[in-house]
């Protein structure tokens, strides 16, 4: 199956940093998505981007899928944006495929 | 327009009892995947249902475990003679659409522990 790599696979921030978080995928993809989990477990929908660029709020996404790469942006970072994001790619069927994710932790 | 709901949300069983756990998909949407987190690790793709019809199950294992989407009602995904390794967070998602590439929604997840 597809390899998804995300890195850094864990970031300590002081409030108010920004940061970027990578996805690097082996294939073409035709989804790509990515989910933010936070401490209690949920896992919450942050952009679907199989291309292009889009924004919301304190966080925008990149993906150019030519080079098999997505980014992360997240600006002023909060205590509130800690926890686990993950990177799913999908390629043909609708299945996603997840990366291992990067645990950001924003200290006050 | 309620989100995908999962229930139960946590569940505790013994070793070499059953687990069923249900899956409502968004209001719309006809096709329901489930996937299995293990503690620190990202989540792993098991099966994907359509109604009455089972479509990709290459994630599922091969014994003691098995999904259905029935016409009517929720998506169960049935554990048999669970095993401690069975402990694990399944979560369920929705799609509207077969089309190559379609948003998949996700449900808060069940938490299922195997004493």
């Amino acid at each position: 199956g597809i390899q998804v790599e995300q890195s850094p696979p864990d970031l300590i921030l002081q409030e108010g940093a920004n940061s970027t978080l990578r996805c690097n995928f082996s294939d073409s993809v035709n989804n790509l998505q990515w989910f933010h989990q936070n401490p209690w477990g949920q896992l919450i929908n942050l952009f679907y981007i199989p291309s292009g660029t889009k924004q919301n709020g304190r966080l925008s996404a990149t993906t150019v899928a030519t080079e098999r790469y997505s980014l992360l942006y997240i600006s002023s970072s909060q205590t509130t944006d800690s926890g686990v994001y993950f990177c799913a790619v999908g390629t043909g069927a609708n299945n996603l495929f997840f990366g291992t994710g990067t645990r950001l932790t924003v200290i006050p | 327009n309620a989100g995908v709901m999962q229930n139960p949300r946590h569940l505790v069983r013994r070793r070499g009892q059953e687990a069923r756990l249900r899956c409502s998909p968004m209001k719309g949407h006809s096709h329901v995947y489930w996937y299995r987190q293990l503690p620190e690790e990202g989540l792993k793709f098991m099966v994907y249902l359509q109604k009455e019809n089972i479509i990709d199950e290459s994630g599922m294992p091969k014994e003691r475990f098995s999904a259905e989407f029935p016409k009517e009602g929720p998506s169960i995904l049935r554990i048999q003679q669970v095993v401690r390794g069975d402990s694990a967070a399944y979560f369920c998602a929705s799609s509207p659409w077969t089309g190559l590439g379609g948003e998949l929604f996700f449900g808060e997840g069940s938490r299922l522990t195997v004493l």
